[in-house]
């Protein structure tokens, strides 16, 4: 069960985009449409952004979007906003276990 | 509104044992498979194990498997996590999250220390 692999950072500017990528096997990320993205600013506990690899669940803005291809998925925020700055992390479901999940290794996100 | 509040954190000497509970409120608890997710201070997140909505179905990671149990309690709409032979390694904050980890509950804290 290693972890999905994630950039350490990015950056970007006000009203830019930026992409974060998220890679994978073909047990994870590769097999499965069941990748999520979720923020977490500091202190907080994580939030829901991407589920099914492209879906927004209600409230989220659709400055987020998601999407795959192969073993690696990606989330884009457009329209980069200062409330943007926080922590993302992927997750897939795996078939390594019964039920089970594996996270991204984190990517912090720094708008300038 | 769905909410997850989690107890039973502290701090506990290695090799021993701990019980986490997740009162769960706000949906039909047993409609929907329930997770623990664990950070440790400073990390990123870490599946930790996760149940079906009946218990049929369970998994742990391999971090944990052998050491912890999750079990659930329907009638009483509470999710639990049995640790047993605690290590250093296994402090962290521990979230409760509902079926595809949405919404997460605010966390209790292990401390795993001598």
């Amino acid at each position: 069960q290693s972890a999905l692999t994630q950039p350490a950072s990015v950056s970007g500017s006000p009203g830019q985009s930026i992409t974060i990528s998220c890679t994978g096997t073909s047990s994870d990320v590769g097999g499965y449409n069941y990748v999520s993205w979720y923020q977490q600013h500091p202190g907080k506990a994580p939030k829901l952004m991407i589920y099914d690899v492209s879906n927004r669940p209600s409230g989220v803005s659709n400055r987020f979007s998601g999407s795959k291809s192969g073993n690696t998925a990606s989330l884009t925020i457009s329209g980069l906003q200062a409330e943007d700055e926080a922590d993302y992390y992927c997750s897939s479901y795996t078939s390594s276990s019964t039920l089970a999940y594996v996270f991204g290794t984190g990517t912090k996100v720094t708008v300038l | 509104e769905v909410q997850l509040v989690e107890s039973g954190g502290g701090l506990v000497q290695p090799g021993r044992s701990l019980r986490l509970s997740c009162a769960a409120s706000g949906f039909t608890f047993d409609d929907y498979a329930m997770h623990w997710v664990r950070q440790a201070p400073g990390k990123g997140l870490e599946w930790v194990s996760g149940i079906s909505w009946n218990s049929g179905s369970i998994g742990y990671a391999d971090s944990v498997k052998g050491r912890f149990t999750i079990s659930r309690d329907n009638a009483k709409n509470s999710l639990y996590l049995q640790m047993n032979s605690l290590r250093a390694e296994d402090t962290a904050l521990y979230y409760c999250a509902k079926d595809m980890f949405d919404p997460w509950g605010q966390g209790t804290l292990v401390t795993v220390s001598s």
